[in-house]
């Protein structure tokens, strides 16, 4: 199936300080979404996607559809201890209707 | 309650035994998913449901047999599963023609 590449795999940051992580593919996707998880709870939806070049804000996140469509960013401004978590991305292609790809997730530590 | 909800929230079972995990969502939504969790893997999708009927079926051993009675609920039968099946297991829905996945909170599934 498909595969995406989501880096860094983890991450320890001081409070305060901003945050990136991406997700590539092999493949070009027509949809791209990010979710936050915290443990023990499913999946939150943060941000969504639709077209390239496309960059959408939610609070401090911001994530942009990379102009190839084989890749996406997520960035979070001014970390505080609740950001704490695994962001996963995933991304649908054409032709693969509802299903969607999960990227392995990047393991995100604020420390005080 | 609101949301995607799923129970029970954890479900031990030995391998000869049966048991079913149930998803509600209460969004109004046509399009319900089941996906496992596995430590260190992506979510891997299992089934898919549109307007009541299966869409998808990604080769998942018989032992894991979804049910759909309407659009609100979701069930997830299980019988001689094995160790290896232990895992998160999340429901999803969305609406039938958008892409944005809304998570229950997972049912721990632990076969011994």
């Amino acid at each position: 199936g498909q595969q995406l590449n989501q880096s860094p795999q983890s991450m320890f940051i001081q409070e305060g300080e901003d945050v990136s992580m991406n997700c590539t593919s092999s493949s070009i996707f027509n949809t791209w979404l990010w979710y936050k998880q915290d443990p023990g709870e499913g999946p939150v939806l943060l941000i969504a996607l639709y077209k390239a070049g496309e960059l959408t804000s939610n609070g401090r996140l911001t994530a942009q559809f990379g102009i190839t469509r084989k890749d996406s960013f997520l960035n979070i401004s001014a970390s505080i201890p609740s950001d704490v978590g695994i962001y996963f991305c995933a991304g649908q292609t054409p032709n693969t209707g509802n299903q969607f790809y999960f990227g392995t997730g990047t393991s995100l530590t604020v420390i005080p | 309650e609101t949301g995607v909800t799923q129970t029970p929230r954890h479900l031990v079972m030995g391998m000869t035994n049966k048991k079913s995990l149930k998803c509600e969502q209460h969004l109004g939504h046509n399009a319900m998913y089941w996906y496992k969790q596995s430590a260190k893997k992506p979510l891997e999708l299992m089934f898919v449901y549109n307007f009541k009927e299966q869409t998808e079926n990604n080769s998942v051993p018989s032992r894991f047999s979804p049910e759909c009675p309407n659009s609100s609920h979701l069930f997830l039968h299980l019988h001689t599963l094995q160790p290896e099946d232990s895992a998160l297991y999340l429901c999803a829905s969305a609406e039938a023609r958008s892409y944005e996945q809304y998570f229950g909170p997972g049912t721990r599934l632990t076969v011994t």
